[in-house]
Order: C-alpha cells, then structure tokens, then sequence
C-alpha cells in the first residue's frame, strides 16, 4: 500500500523559532509537492520538487526533497503568525503519476 | 480569471439521492481532478482527467461518476448518497505538463452532509 507520512501531525511553537516537518513516502517518486490550507479554507500550492536534491525556498519556507531516502521537508525559518496553518505534502508515484497520494497533513500554530 | 468555481458550496442530501457537484475552471487546463477531504486524513483522489473525453478512476471512485466533455467543465455525480460520502470536496485543475500540476489549482470546495 502506498503511504505517505507526514510527521509531526500537530506542532505548536513560538513565534521566531525554527521547525521542520518532514514527510516521508514509501513508493518511487520524482514528483513531490507542497500545498498550505488555512481553516475553512481551499488549498494553495507552495512547492513543486521534482528531482532529487530540489531545494525550493519561499519567504521564511524552505522545501527539499531526498528521492533516495524518499523523504521532503518543509523548513520554517524564524516563524510568524501568519505562517498558522496547515501543511500537506503529496506524492506522485512513478507508476502513476497523474495520481496524488496526500499525507494527512500538519496543522502548525504559531504563537505571538 | 474566475480560476476554479464549485457550486453550490454547501449541500444537505437524504440517503439515496443523488446530485452533482459542478466545477470548471477558465485556465484552459488538461488536467482536472475530484478529491474529497474527511477529518485526519488528507486528501483522497476521486477521479481525475487528463482532457476532454478522457477520464479515469483514482483512489476512492466507488459511488461517483464523472465526465468531461468539454476542456473547461468536470462535474461529479453522486449516484445514491450514502452517509460515508459525508466529505468536503476539492476539485482542482493544472497544466498536463509535468503530471498533474506545476502546481494544482483548487476551487474553493463544496462541503456536503448526508443525513
């Protein structure tokens, strides 16, 4: 079964600290993305990584992405509140690859 | 550019009915897919397409059917309601190129409830 894992599933920090969510997958995959959705919200696209070792860099978010190790993370550099949401990585597996799989995503706080 | 537009944005149904979820997008996009998002557990495929004519099934199509005879429009049918299809749903569109999205483009979803 494919799966994608997104860890941690909830993260709750200070503003002006720096996290990293890390979202692993088990299947082979060149394609990853990046999508925000705020609450109530639709989803909005971030990053697109589409080799191995693609580094993509937005503001204060930094996405990369191992195919080896078939593992992305979205870096967070010095947090604001505005960056409160949650987080989603997807997969597109070689074999398929207009098939997403998602990761059940992070919901990120950031506190004043 | 209207992007992508779902109507209605809210729906109640009975066990049984069925009704369809319009979307089309204004993008000229090939590619065009049906997610549904429950509590906990990301977004699950539905069914997508990759133009005009051309659809196929994705991770949970039981109970939906979908066409696409034109390039702009992608509805969703829900042939008999059922309780478990209690779900938001997403439809989101991209460029083929690259599969499916350099990035998708989501409408705004259609949140529906099945008594």
């Amino acid at each position: 079964e494919l799966k994608v894992e997104q860890n941690p599933l909830f993260l709750s920090m200070q503003e002006g600290k720096n996290y990293t969510i890390y979202c692993n997958y088990s299947t082979t995959s060149d394609r990853l993305y990046w999508y925000r959705q705020d609450p109530g919200k639709s989803l909005e696209s971030l990053f697109v990584l589409l080799s191995n070792g693609a580094v993509k860099q937005e503001g204060r978010l930094m996405a990369s992405l191992d195919t080896k190790a078939r593992l992305s993370t979205l870096h967070i550099t010095a947090a604001v509140h505005d960056l409160s949401a949650t987080y989603f990585c997807a997969v597109a597996p070689m074999d398929s690859n207009y098939q997403l799989i998602w990761g059940a995503g992070t919901k990120l706080i950031i506190k004043p | 550019n209207a992007g992508v537009t779902q109507t209605p944005k809210f729906q109640v149904l009975k066990t049984g009915q069925s009704m369809t979820l319009q979307c089309a997008q204004d993008m000229n996009h090939e590619y065009m897919s049906w997610y549904r998002q429950d509590p906990g557990m990301g977004l699950r495929l539905i069914h997508y397409s990759v133009g005009a004519g051309i659809t196929d099934q994705g991770e949970v199509p039981n109970g939906y059917n979908v066409s696409r005879s034109t390039t702009e429009d992608f509805p969703l049918r829900l042939l008999s309601a059922a309780p478990s299809q209690t779900s938001v749903y997403f439809c989101a569109s991209s460029p083929l190129a690259g599969g499916p999205g350099i990035g998708q483009f989501f409408g705004p979803g259609t949140r529906l409830t099945v008594l």
